[in-house]
């Protein structure tokens, strides 16, 4: 059974502060989509990465996934209160269609 | 074009109550996929659906019925259900296994 760890589980932080979410996995994943949901609201697709070492960034977010396609990492600059929200990281394996899903991580950005 | 939609957005029901939640998309997805999420945790698969085909049930009660009519429509049969299936139910899809799309939810509440 694949498994995702992803922390912190909760995030309280000030308008412009940096933050870094982790996801980190003993098994190796295919790909690794970052998705980010509001309260009642379906999650939202930010990033899928596939190849080890790759770097995206979306504005203000630089998404990585490790060498070894075991970990991943988001990391949002300058947050804003917009960014509130939970984000959620998860893995694609080799059994077609699953997913494996991290905890989440609830954001909340201050003004 | 990225959207999936589902219909009802808001559904009470009693524990005696048949309904049906509905999904569609228009992206020539060939997967679809039913979720189940509770508050504040990660969307957990029910079903998937692959080329119109049932591939994967994850063992869930018979009280829950998927239903593929065609590539684009996807339902989900609801009766006799217990106040503990009180959720946000989530559809998506995806055209190949790498990225899900999701749709905004049913809120269900069982009374």
């Amino acid at each position: 059974t694949q498994l995702l760890e992803q922390s912190p589980q909760f995030l309280s932080i000030q308008e412009g502060e940096n933050l870094t979410v982790y996801c980190n996995s003993s098994s190796v994943f295919s790909s690794l989509q970052w998705y980010r949901q509001e309260p009642g609201e379906g999650p939202v697709l930010l990033v899928t990465v596939v190849t080890g070492g790759e770097v995206k960034k979306l504005k203000r977010l630089t998404f990585q996934f490790g060498d070894a396609r075991k970990d991943s990492s988001l990391h949002i600059t300058a947050a804003q209160p917009g960014d509130t929200g939970l984000y959620l990281c998860a893995g694609g394996g080799t059994s077609y269609g699953k997913l494996t899903f991290g905890q989440g991580t609830i954001l909340t950005v201050h003004p | 074009d990225t959207e999936v939609t589902q219909t009802p957005k808001h559904l009470v029901m009693g524990m005696t109550n048949k309904k049906s939640l509905k999904c569609e998309q228009h992206m020539g997805h060939r997967a679809m996929y039913w979720y189940k999420q509770k508050a504040k945790k990660p969307p957990e698969l029910m079903f998937v659906y692959s080329y119109e085909k049932l591939s994967i049930n994850e063992s869930v009660p018979s009280r829950f019925s998927p239903e593929c009519p065609n590539s684009s429509l996807l339902n989900l049969h609801l009766h006799a259900l217990q106040p503990e299936d009180s959720a946000l139910y989530l559809c998506a899809s995806s055209q190949d296994r790498y990225e899900q799309y999701f749709g905004p939810g049913t809120r269900l509440t069982v009374t």
